[in-house]
């Protein structure tokens, strides 16, 4: 059974710092992994989806990265902005393609 | 704005009663999937439709099922309600381009319905 984890659970950093964010998953027989974004009781907003044979992907001022191998993948954010602040949540489809997510990561962005 | 629509946005229901909610897709999809998440969790998948047929489900108890339209606009019916069943249920839609589903779709997710039983 896939397990997606997520780390760090919660972030909270000042406004223009580059951010790092973790999701493991077990199973590295995947066909893709994807980032959302989560504003509070909202829905989920895409934010980049990375193929298995690819190894990352970048819009504006994220870059996502896949090392299937060792079934990691890293969500970078550069030059954080207050408007950033909302859950992040990494999402694998694996072999019986159904999606497991992580839990998330909060992330608070102050001025 | 994804072009995803749910109604209602917020139900409070009584256990043991029965629940329909509605999911109308992105112009042009042809894939639905339905996820429930708990306060604090990650969404947890429930089942998908593609062309009117269930073709994925998640570890869920056959008092929940569905349904998706000619047009794509699709229902989740949870019958024999419990108090877990208290949660934000999200509806995506994607456009699957490929048969052998290895597909490469980006899900585009509805706004929620926010469910609380008592």
């Amino acid at each position: 059974k896939q397990e997606v984890t997520q780390i760090p659970a919660a972030l909270s950093v000042p406004e223009g710092e580059n951010l790092v964010l973790n999701c493991s998953f077990t199973d590295s027989a995947i066909y893709n992994l994807q980032w959302f974004r989560q504003d509070p009781g909202k829905g989920l907003t895409s934010l980049l989806l990375i193929q298995s044979s690819q190894r990352e992907q970048t819009s504006g001022r994220l870059n996502a990265s896949l090392d299937k191998s060792s079934g990691r993948s890293t969500l970078y954010i550069a030059a954080s902005q207050p408007g950033d602040s909302a859950t992040y949540l990494c999402a694998v489809r694996g072999g019986s393609y159904i999606p497991t997510f992580g839990r998330g990561t909060s992330l608070i962005v102050h001025p | 704005e994804t072009g995803v629509t749910q109604s209602p946005t917020h139900l409070i229901k009584t256990r043991g009663q029965q629940v329909t909610l509605r999911c109308s897709s992105q112009s042009g999809h042809n894939t639905v999937s339905w996820y429930q998440q708990a306060l604090g969790q990650g969404p947890q998948f429930i089942f998908q439709y593609y062309r009117e047929e269930e073709n994925g489900r998640g570890n869920f108890p056959p008092r929940f099922s569905g349904l998706q339209f000619p047009n794509y606009s699709s229902e989740l019916n949870v019958n024999a309600l419990e108090l877990d069943d208290s949660a934000l249920y999200l509806c995506a839609s994607s456009l699957f381009q490929r048969e052998d589903f290895l597909t490469t779709e980006t899900q585009y997710f509805g706004p929620g319905t926010r469910l609380l039983v008592l």
